[in-house]
């Protein structure tokens, strides 16, 4: 079935550093990728999407590319700063057909320190 | 606009005690979504409703959980009896519309419960 897999964490950054988060699926057909941000003590947010191959999604100076030559939605930010401290959960949805679920990755805790 | 209001945020239960969520969509959202997320994992789809019907529920554990979405607006999420291994946050979900293309889907806080 369709999975995402995701690089462990956490991800322990100093403010300005460059950010990277590996991202990589399975699916059969043609996915819709997204990146969600769950901050300490809110819901899920989504962060960004993309809806096929070599789209970019950016937001909020993150950015990812739908790759499907290598199955991949690696999330990138240049600077990241302390409010970016965050979980990031890729995911995809399966979004053909009557349904649109969202299959998750696992989540990479990110703490930026100043 | 309001988001998605769920309640309780917080509940402590002993195993084998029944136990029930609730969730309100944001208003006009079609499609609602039940998540179970355990420590440590992403979310996993329960159900899905789209209006009061139900889309998905092949994740469903249904010897123990219920929902339901009456008049297509607000759910219920229940569990009954729970066990050890339902310590988890629940998490509500709406979107515009859930068929045919991706619309966005818009999370609620979540319900942590801690079956003791």
């Amino acid at each position: 079935g369709n999975s995402v897999t995701q690089m462990e964490g956490p991800v322990t950054l100093s403010e300005e550093a460059f950010l990277t988060i590996n991202c990589t699926y399975t699916a059969t057909g043609y996915p819709s990728l997204f990146w969600y941000v769950q901050y300490p003590g809110e819901g899920l947010q989504l962060l960004l999407k993309a809806t096929k191959a070599d789209d970019k999604g950016s937001n909020k100076g993150f950015e990812a590319t739908y790759r499907k030559e290598t199955t991949s939605f690696h999330l990138e930010k240049g600077s990241v700063q302390v409010s970016d401290s965050a979980v990031y959960f890729c995911a995809l949805s399966e979004g053909r057909g009557a349904t649109n679920k969202l299959i998750f990755g696992t989540g990479t805790l990110l703490a930026v320190q100043p | 606009e309001a988001g998605v209001a769920q309640s309780p945020r917080y509940k402590i239960i002993e195993k084998r005690q029944s136990v029930a969520f609730w969730c309100n969509p944001i208003s006009g959202h079609a499609t609602l979504y039940w998540y179970q997320q355990i420590l440590g994992q992403g979310p996993k789809l329960l159900i899905q409703f789209q209006n009061n019907g139900v889309v998905d529920d092949s994740q469903l554990p249904k010897d123990r959980f219920s929902a339901e979405r009456l008049k297509g607006v607000d759910s219920t999420l229940k569990i009954q009896p729970a066990k050890l291994e339902d310590s988890a946050v629940y998490l509500c979900a709406s979107s515009p519309s859930g068929r045919g293309s991706y619309n966005e889907q818009f999370f609620g806080p979540g319900t942590r419960l801690t079956v003791l």
